[in-house]
Parts: structure tokens; sequence; C-alpha cells
């Protein structure tokens, strides 16, 4: 069991609301990531992150932000939730050196209405 | 940019049957990893199985192996005697140095009783 939490898993918001996903882990990972995925589809990376202070976008633009205050936090933050922000995400960490195993969280399934 | 590429979307196998899932990937490096990725429905994203690429000798975990072609870039994954619990979305990833991790678009499983 890898030991990276996500919360909620499950959230409903109404548009226009802030809303902050949650991502920690406590293996001392320096690489985190967030992946955006819609049921059944391919993953799309939307931010990763190296360490403290380290922050990347990924490949697929985002309108949402990300914080590295502590090796172990990685939040994901949308300013205004709109219905095309529905979807599922997930997060993951991984050792820093080469071929360092991914740990995926459990994901959050985001519905906006 | 490396990329990652599945060609089958979707796959079936009988149970208790073998079958074999293909992912081809673009790289220039010649010291990488490269991995296969289990998303079972609902559930959480766990490491199947992962190969270094220096290593000649194919990966193997139980009913699961892999058939690393490194000359053609090519890492198919193979499962045998195929059971229930094996049906799942089937990522291929590769990852080089601290670079971040690179995933295919996925191949859906379905094991038919």
């Amino acid at each position: 069991e890898a030991d990276i939490y996500q919360t909620p898993r499950y959230l409903v918001i109404g548009t226009g609301k802030k809303i902050t996903l949650e991502c920690s882990q406590t293996m001392g990972h320096d690489k985190m990531y967030w992946y955006q995925q819609d049921p059944g589809m391919e993953l799309h990376l939307i931010h990763y992150s190296y360490g403290v202070n380290s922050t990347e976008k990924g490949d697929l633009s985002s309108e949402s932000t990300v914080s590295r205050i502590r090796t172990e936090h990685f939040p994901l933050t949308l300013e205004s939730a709109r219905p095309s922000h529905t979807s599922q995400y997930l997060c993951a960490s991984s050792e820093m050196g080469t071929g360092g195993v991914a740990f995926f969280g459990q994901g959050t399934r985001l519905t906006v209405v | 940019a490396q990329t990652v590429t599945q060609s089958q979307p979707e796959m079936s196998v009988q149970e208790a049957e073998t079958v074999t899932l293909s992912c081809t990937y673009d790289t220039s490096e010649s010291d990488y990893y490269l991995f296969w990725y289990k998303q079972p429905p609902s559930r959480q994203m766990i490491l199947v199985i992962r190969q270094e690429a220096y290593k000649q000798q194919n990966a193997t975990e139980n009913r699961f192996s892999v058939n690393f072609q490194k000359a053609a870039k090519s890492f198919s994954l193979k499962i045998s005697d195929s059971q229930l619990g094996d049906a799942a979305m089937y990522f291929c990833a590769y990852i080089q140095g601290a670079q971040k991790l690179v995933f295919g678009q996925g191949t859906r499983l379905t094991i038919n009783p």
C-alpha cells in the first residue's frame, strides 16, 4: 500500500467556487505530479515538482495552480471552478533518482455543476 | 521530446489465455527505465513491472513479463493465464534520469469469462 493520500475522494461543487485538492505523501519523495484523467482515458500531466519551491507546468494547459512549500505536500488549487474542470485528478510521487517508481494516490473525482 | 505510444486502445482475452499489450517509445537516450502500470476500475494505479534499459534480460513478475527490444524501441507486456482481476487500463511509461515520467495513451483490457 503506497503512502500517498488525496482528499477529498469525491467533490461536487458549484461554478465559481475556489477549490483545493490535497495530496500528501509520507515517503520523502522529491518528485510529485498532478495528472488529469477522464474515465478510461489517457493521463494528462498538468503540473509537476522536483522538490520544495519547485513547480513546473505539464504538457496539458490547466487553469489550476500548485505549490510545494513542504516536501510531503503538493496541493492543487482552482480559483474559480467551471464545468470544464470536471474530471478525475491523480497525484503521484517518486524518488528523484533514476528509475524511481511512481506511486499514485486514489484520485479526486471533481464535478463542477 | 520523449514519446510513448500504445497503439491498442482496447484488447480482450479469454480467461486463462495469454494476451500481449504493445508499447513503443521514442528516445535518443541509452539509459532509461520503462514501466507498465495497471489502473483497475475505480481503483488506485499500481506498478506492474519495471525494466532497466541497460539490462538485456526481460523483466518478469509472476504471470507478467515483458519483451524489451531496445533497438526497435519496443516494450510489450505479456499476461499469462489471464484472470478476471487483470481487467484494467494498462499504461506504458518511460523515464530517463531525473526527468518527468511520460505515459502512453493506455490500453483497456477486458477479460472474458
